[in-house]
């Protein structure tokens, strides 16, 4: 297993264009959760799935923003018409839960530049 | 609202020196803290503190928790260059995703 997975590792878009990003998590794991880290600031939740339902959303996801995760595996994160305050690191991470979340592990994350 | 504040912002020290992290939190039904290092990409796991007062270790690492007075600290002894990164802690929500404070910088010179 080599943990969670994250693509691609950096995006560069143009203002208005949407994007997509992909998180493959850790396969046993039926949770998995998208963070999103501006500089100086700790990762901010924005949603989390426990198998293929999305059971959280932060109301820092505005409606430009959508996630899904089909058949509970790879989920995909998309932002629609990005803005350049979107420019962010955007986390993944997943875990086992039953009862307690096990293994919290990470990704490395996509950087969105957004000019 | 819960909130976690970590404390210093930010630490510049020499090698060798030993350093003290702090964490405090407010999180509604509190179980667990989770202690990371995240250097230029990942957070990536340290510690997951439950029960007061015991101590977690992890070579030159240590951490402890004391849900009385609902904080945590994180020790770093004979710190190295390698060391550098930023320190984030999170204790879970209830509903299980992680509230961050924004994190101690760490920079360990030679």
């Amino acid at each position: 297993d080599t943990g969670v997975s994250q693509n691609p590792r950096h995006k560069i878009t143009k203002r208005g264009q949407n994007v997509t990003f992909r998180c493959d998590p850790i396969s046993e794991h039926n949770r998995l959760y998208w963070y999103r880290q501006t500089l100086g600031q700790g990762p901010e939740f924005l949603t989390y799935f426990q198998n293929e339902a999305q059971l959280e959303k932060s109301r820092l996801l505005s409606d430009r923003f959508s996630a899904e995760r089909p058949k509970g595996s790879f989920s995909t994160l998309e932002i629609q018409r990005t803005e350049q305050g979107d420019s962010a690191m955007y986390l993944c991470a997943s875990s086992f839960y039953q009862g307690f979340s096990y293994g919290y592990t990470f990704g490395s994350g996509t950087r969105l530049t957004v000019v | 609202e819960d909130k976690v504040v970590q404390s210093p912002l930010s630490l510049v020290v020499h090698e060798g020196d030993t350093v003290t992290l702090n964490c405090s939190y407010e999180v509604t039904n509190f179980r667990s803290l989770l202690w990371y290092k995240q250097e230029k990409k990942a957070p990536t796991f340290l510690f997951m503190l439950t029960s007061s007062g015991i101590e977690k270790k992890s070579g030159r690492l240590s951490s402890i928790l004391d849900k009385k007075e609902l904080f945590s600290i994180l020790n770093i002894t004979a710190t190295q260059t390698g060391d550098s990164a930023i320190y984030l802690c999170a204790p879970p929500h209830n509903t299980d995703k992680l509230i961050f404070g924004t994190g101690t910088r760490l920079q360990v010179f030679p």
